[in-house]
Formats: structure tokens, C-alpha cells, sequence
């Protein structure tokens, strides 16, 4: 049983440019949240996909958003990059309707220059 | 607000010291739960414990205790005889369910065990 998997493992991108990151959730889960971790600081919430919508949104600008599609997978975008956008991605996945915990991916790490 | 709070920020011990971990939370929602996650170098968070709201019984799991105390608004992870292979980030995590279900991380706290 495949845990969950995030894409690309690394990326480099510079100012202003936009990014795409994937995530699939573990088999069986319908909830995907997004996280961003700062070197040295723990995982900050973005946002939470339930049945293709945003279910409820951390603090973080316009500039992030996301999509998730029918097969539960996820999308993380974020445009117009800045040097602080410079952190690692968690996906992390659940059932909602069984309450369960959530399991996290490896993440990407995002370097902007 | 909700809030958690991770007081130590690095931890050193020797190979087969007990060391406890400690996690203070805010939060109004009366229904929640309580989360430890460890992050090894590598940067994926393994889920170690969850507890919810309505239940402050301690846990033992190998090597691996939790005390949950709502009194007191704590939910501390303690290790008995640590082992090199303990060294990590740990994380305590708090997602509250009655205001549209925050999900908060503490800072972590850096354990180091030597040998």
C-alpha cells in the first residue's frame, strides 16, 4: 500500500516565476492539506482539499492555490515567487469521513533565487 | 486563538538518558486532537501518537509515553533509555474541530542523542 507521494523531490526556480507541486494521497483517503516548513520552523497550514473544494485555508496570500481533482490527487501552486517562498512542501493525506489521522509525504523542497 | 507551544527548542541527552518533551496548548474548541509527529533528517513526519479531547488516559507504546493533561493544557512525550536512532525533530500538533477545524503546529523541538 503506497503511502503518500509528492512531486518533484527538489526544484529550483527564481523570483516571479510560478510552480506547480503534486501530491497523491495514500489509498483509500479523500482530504489532502498542504504545508509549507520554513528551515527551522514547523510546518505552517496552507490549505485543505475535500471533494475537489478548498475546505478551509490557512495564512497564506493569493498567490497560493490549489486544485484537487476526482482521483483525490493535489495540485500546490504558487505564482510571482519571492525569495521567502523558499521552504519544504508537505502534502499530507486522511480520510475526513473516518476521522483519521493524517500521514504526510517526503515533500519538495523549494529553492528561489 | 489556538496556539501551541514548544518550550525547548534543542535537547542534547546521552544514549540511555529518559528525556521528556514538552507541549503546552491553547485553544477554545472544546473538541480536538493532540498530535506528535518526528522529523528525521530526511524531512518526513512520521505520526507517532494521537489523542483526542475526551480522553486523558497515558499511553505507552515500546520505549514511547505520553501524558495528557487538560488541566494543565499539556500533552508531554517522554522517552526511556533514548538510542542514537531517537535523534530528530518532534513536533506537537493541535487540530481543533469546533471552529472550522484549525490545524496548528508547534516549532518543534531538536533532540539530540549521543552516544
Amino acid at each position: 500500500d503506497a503511502g503518500v507521494t509528492q512531486s518533484p523531490t527538489h526544484l529550483i526556480k527564481t523570483r516571479g516565476q510560478q510552480v506547480t507541486l503534486r501530491c497523491s494521497p495514500k489509498s483509500g483517503h479523500d482530504t489532502v492539506s498542504w504545508y509549507q516548513q520554513a528551515l527551522g520552523q514547523g510546518p505552517q497550514f496552507i490549505f485543505q482539499y475535500y471533494e475537489e473544494e478548498e475546505r478551509q485555508r490557512g495564512n497564506f496570500p493569493d498567490r497560493f492555490s490549489g486544485h484537487q481533482f476526482p482521483n483525490y490527487s493535489s495540485e500546490l501552486n504558487v505564482n510571482a515567487l519571492l525569495l521567502g517562498d523558499s521552504a519544504l512542501y508537505l502534502c499530507a493525506s486522511r480520510s475526513l469521513r473516518e476521522q483519521e489521522t493524517q500521514y504526510f509525504g517526503p515533500g519538495t523542497r523549494l529553492l528561489v533565487l | 486563538a489556538q496556539k501551541v507551544t514548544q518550550a525547548q527548542t534543542e535537547i542534547s541527552v546521552v544514549e540511555k538518558e529518559d528525556v521528556t518533551l514538552d507541549c503546552v496548548y491553547e485553544t477554545r474548541d472544546t473538541t480536538y486532537y493532540l498530535f506528535w509527529y518526528k522529523q528525521p533528517p530526511s524531512g518526513e513526519l512520521v505520526f507517532l501518537i494521537r489523542r483526542n479531547s475526551f480522553d486523558e488516559q497515558n499511553e505507552i507504546s515500546g520505549r514511547y509515553s505520553w501524558n495528557f493533561q487538560k488541566s494543565t493544557s499539556s500533552f508531554n512525550f517522554t522517552i526511556t533509555a533514548s538510542q542514537v536512532v531517537d535523534s530528530a525533530v518532534y513536533f506537537c500538533f493541535l487540530e481543533g474541530y469546533n471552529q472550522g477545524g484549525k490545524l496548528i503546529f508547534g516549532q518543534g523541538t531538536e533532540l539530540s542523542v549521543k552516544p
